[in-house]
Order: structure tokens, then sequence, then C-alpha cells
């Protein structure tokens, strides 16, 4: 199966950062990939499908990009609403395997 | 809108099943795959497998492939997923999200675009 590792784990910043995360296929997946966000208590929400378009509703701040195994996901000025744990996954085939997450903290 | 609702809240002891549903309204029934996901306390997102509502099809992760069974009844537009054999381990909050093609050239590709609120499942003697 194919493997999805995003770094950092967590990460501490502040109001106003740029905020990157990056996810890590252990084989090609092409843009087979999504982001989630997600916060204590609530389901989770797509943000980026396909790796690089726009859920509707989602603030532009959020982007993704990449392809085949390295894929990103930036927050280009972060908000006091985007502290949560952010997912990327696969939807290349099954298993549709989530990445461990990364948790962004207010620094 | 689209919306997936989920059955409450249960504890169970271990070795014992538990069924979770999932209700969609908003949209037809029979259109989207429901994916089955799940978190356990501390940990994140895993995801289980797949039903589709219209021909019955499933599809499990290995590691839940003997313990899990996914049914619908189309009529109720309801879906569920039962796991059996209970252990500590299958603490969690159990999520159904809708799985929704996006066309792009010749390819498609997929996302969960609406999720269930959770049914938390608490396994302890």
């Amino acid at each position: 199966d194919i493997q999805m590792t995003q770094y950092p784990t967590s990460l501490s910043a502040s109001v106003g950062d740029r905020v990157t995360i990056t996810c890590r296929a252990s084989q090609s997946i092409g843009s087979y990939l999504n982001w989630y966000q997600h916060k204590p208590g609530k389901a989770p929400e797509l943000l980026i499908y396909a790796t690089s378009n726009l859920q509707s509703g989602v603030p532009s701040r959020f982007s993704g990009s990449g392809s085949g195994t390295d894929f990103t996901l930036t927050i280009s000025s972060l908000q006091p609403e985007d502290f949560a744990t952010y997912y990327c996954q696969k939807s290349y085939s099954t298993p549709r395997t989530f990445g461990q997450g990364t948790k962004v903290e207010i620094k | 809108q689209a919306q997936l609702v989920q059955s409450g809240s249960e504890v169970k002891e271990p070795g014992a099943s538990v069924k979770v549903s999932c209700k969609a309204s908003g949209y037809t029934f029979t259109t989207f795959e429901i994916n089955w996901v799940r978190q356990a306390p501390g940990q994140g997102l895993e995801w289980m497998g797949w039903m589709n509502p219209n021909s019955g099809n499933t599809g499990y992760a290995q590691k839940f492939q003997g313990r899990v069974t996914m049914t619908r009844n189309t009529s109720m537009n309801t879906v569920y997923m039962e796991v059996s054999s209970l252990r500590s381990e299958d603490t969690a909050v159990y999520y159904c999200a809708r799985w929704r093609g996006y066309r792009y050239a010749s390819n498609f590709y997929y996302y969960m675009d609406v999720w269930g609120k959770g049914t938390t499942v608490t396994v302890s003697s």
C-alpha cells in the first residue's frame, strides 16, 4: 500500500505567518491528493481537492501544490480560526489513506 | 443542501458489536459512495472502508476486513457500519463521509466533501 507521510507533525505559528505543510507519498499518486482541516469536536472539512482546487467557501489564503510524490498545503496568512490539525489524503485507488496529520498551534 | 446525519453515541463492552447509521439527505442517495473514517483518542484520521449505495458493493481497509460490515437501506437513504468483536482500541469517533468526483480532462478526482458530525463509540467493561 502507498504510505502518506506529513511533516512537520506539529508547528507553532503566529497570526499572520505563512505556513507550509508537506505531504509525501511513498509512490507516485499523480494529482490525486486532498487536504482536510480538522478541529476538536467537529467533523473534518475539505479544503483542497485534486492537489490544488479550492473547495467552495474555503478562503483563498489556502492553496495547494505538487504532483507525483510531493505535495504542499500553504496558508498565506494564518488566521485565528486556522489553528487546527491538517490531513492529506490520497484518492488514487484504495486504501484511501490519510497522512498522520499536522497540528498547527498558536505561538 | 447535502447532509449526513449519524446515530448517537454508544457504549459497548469488549467483545460486543456496534452498528452506526448514516442517513443522507439533500441529494440522490445512490449517486455517491460513502466512506467511513475513525479517529481514536489522540490519534489521526483512519480510513476504514467504502460502500456504494447503488450497487451495495463495499471495500474495506485490510485492518478491518472480517470485523467490519457496511450495509445500506436505500428506502431509508441510510448506510450502516457494524464493527464486531469490539476491543478497547476501537474506542473512537466514527465519521461517514460522501465521496464525490471531479472530472478534469479524462480523469476523475475524488474527495470527501460532506461529513457526518461523528458518532462516539466507547468500548469499556
